[in-house]
């Protein structure tokens, strides 16, 4: 069955040093989102990403935060200056059609720690 | 602000009984909704989902209902077995073209032996 993957598992890294989360959505897909969860917390959305482009964003998604298709397979989220509270998990999610009823797929996340 | 949320924290009960968790949703605008079932240390995964022209959708061992009236969705989860302990999230879609999902709160379902 296809999955969402996701590297690394978890990364460590000093706060105001960049990060870059890496996501394999499913092959077919079309549609790309990130959100996060704070330990213990709900789960957030943080973009959407169709034809190259953001589609949608969340209000937690600021000029810090950036995501990029570079190639066919890889969808990346680039945190340029981590903050504290950028702690979370990160999960990359794909689906198969344009804004309709389709079930998004979630990757099994990055456990990001920001010390 | 919008947002959807989930009545209780925790709810346990025992092996083969019937599960029940639910949900309350403000945005009256939302017009899909989704329950994912999330174990420790896994991303969430999809359980059922439901359009917000039903009201009822039934899968294994599984039926969502909507009551778009009092803004009201409930997860039933029949004969719970082991393997339903997670926590389930339900998250609703807004409407008008939006595509990032609304998680409520999460409930932690723990089964009895």
């Amino acid at each position: 069955e296809p999955e969402v993957t996701q590297t690394p598992s978890h990364q460590v890294t000093q706060m105001g040093q960049e990060v870059i989360l890496r996501c394999v959505p499913i092959s077919n897909h079309l549609y790309f989102y990130w959100y996060r969860q704070i330990l213990g917390q709900k789960v957030e959305f943080l973009v959407s990403f169709y034809n190259n482009e953001i589609s949608e964003k969340s209000e937690i998604f600021d000029d810090q935060f950036s995501v990029e298709r570079p190639d066919g397979s890889n969808f990346t989220l680039k945190i340029r200056s981590t903050k504290l509270e950028d702690s979370a998990m990160y999960f990359c999610a794909s689906s198969a059609a344009i804004a309709s009823y389709n079930e998004q797929f979630f990757g099994p996340g990055t456990r990001l720690t920001v010390l | 602000g919008e947002s959807v949320g989930l009545h209780l924290p925790t709810l346990s009960v025992q092996e083969g009984d019937n599960s029940i968790i639910n949900c309350a949703y403000s945005n009256s605008a939302s017009d899909y909704f989704i329950w994912y079932k999330q174990e420790s240390g896994k991303g969430p995964q999809f359980i059922i989902d439901i359009r917000s022209n039903m009201d009822k959708r039934q899968g294994q061992r599984v039926t969502v209902l909507l009551n778009k009236t009092v803004k009201h969705l409930s997860l039933q989860i029949a004969a719970t077995q082991p393997g339903d302990s997670a926590v389930y999230f339900c998250a609703e879609r807004g409407g008008g073209g939006a595509d990032g999902l609304t998680f409520g709160k999460g409930t932690h379902l723990i089964i009895q032996p």
